[in-house]
């Protein structure tokens, strides 16, 4: 069974430096990958997709499929990326079911 | 409408009585998730409808759990003798095809007393 793993729960950075938040998965095939946020008092919104490859509000993600990751990154984060993250795995065999991370707080302080 | 809208957005109930949380998803959209996320946890997968047919239920947690999609729409999550480990907030997202984003509703807050 596929699985998501994000082993840190919560990132606390200072605005203006790097962040990383990482994710792994589990799934022998070929995975679609997404990372979803969640603002505060806002619903879970989509933040990029693996396959389009582009960058979101300053955010890129790498698929790694020799180490089965996909971290988000951005170089300088500011306070407004303060949210909840979650990576996400879509496996087509598996009837396109979306299974998520436990999902990283991230605290950007001024 | 604009988005994924749930009902109710908070509910109480007391141990024991049954439950129904209803997802209007977006309009034309084929697909429909529910998903459960217990405090301070990730989220987990219940069930998934393309259509009006569900091709995954695995992760409906007992028999307690059942849901249903009439009309390619308005889906319902019901939940009969409740428990205080069903507490959490009660997700539905829908997608325009199996393999495009989710959008999330807001949530139902389930509170099991």
């Amino acid at each position: 069974a596929q699985r998501v793993t994000q082993p840190e729960k919560l990132l606390s950075v200072f605005k203006g430096a790097p962040v990383e938040l990482k994710c792994n998965y589990s799934y022998s095939g070929s995975p679609e990958l997404f990372w979803y946020v969640q603002y505060s008092r806002q619903r879970l919104q989509l933040l990029l997709r693996h396959i389009s490859r582009e960058s979101i509000k300053g955010f890129t993600a790498d698929l790694n499929k020799g180490e089965t990751s996909f971290h988000l990154k951005k170089p300088f984060a500011q306070e407004e990326d303060s949210a909840m993250y979650y990576c996400a795995l879509m496996v087509k065999a598996a009837g396109n079911k979306l299974t998520f991370g436990g999902g990283t707080r991230v605290l950007v302080k001024p | 409408g604009a988005g994924v809208s749930q009902s109710p957005s908070n509910k109480v109930t007391e141990k024991g009585k049954d439950v129904e949380l209803r997802c209007d998803p977006i309009s034309g959209h084929t697909a429909l998730y529910w998903y459960r996320q217990r405090l301070g946890q990730g989220l987990e997968f219940l069930i998934y409808f393309q259509g009006n047919s569900a091709p995954d239920k695995s992760g409906l947690p007992s028999d307690r759990f059942s849901a249903e999609r009439t009309g390619e729409s308005v889906s319902t999550l019901t939940i009969q003798r409740t428990q205080q480990e069903d507490s959490a907030v009660y997700l539905c997202a829908s997608s325009l095809a199996s393999n495009s984003p989710l959008h999330f509703g807001n949530g139902t807050r389930l509170t099991v007393t």
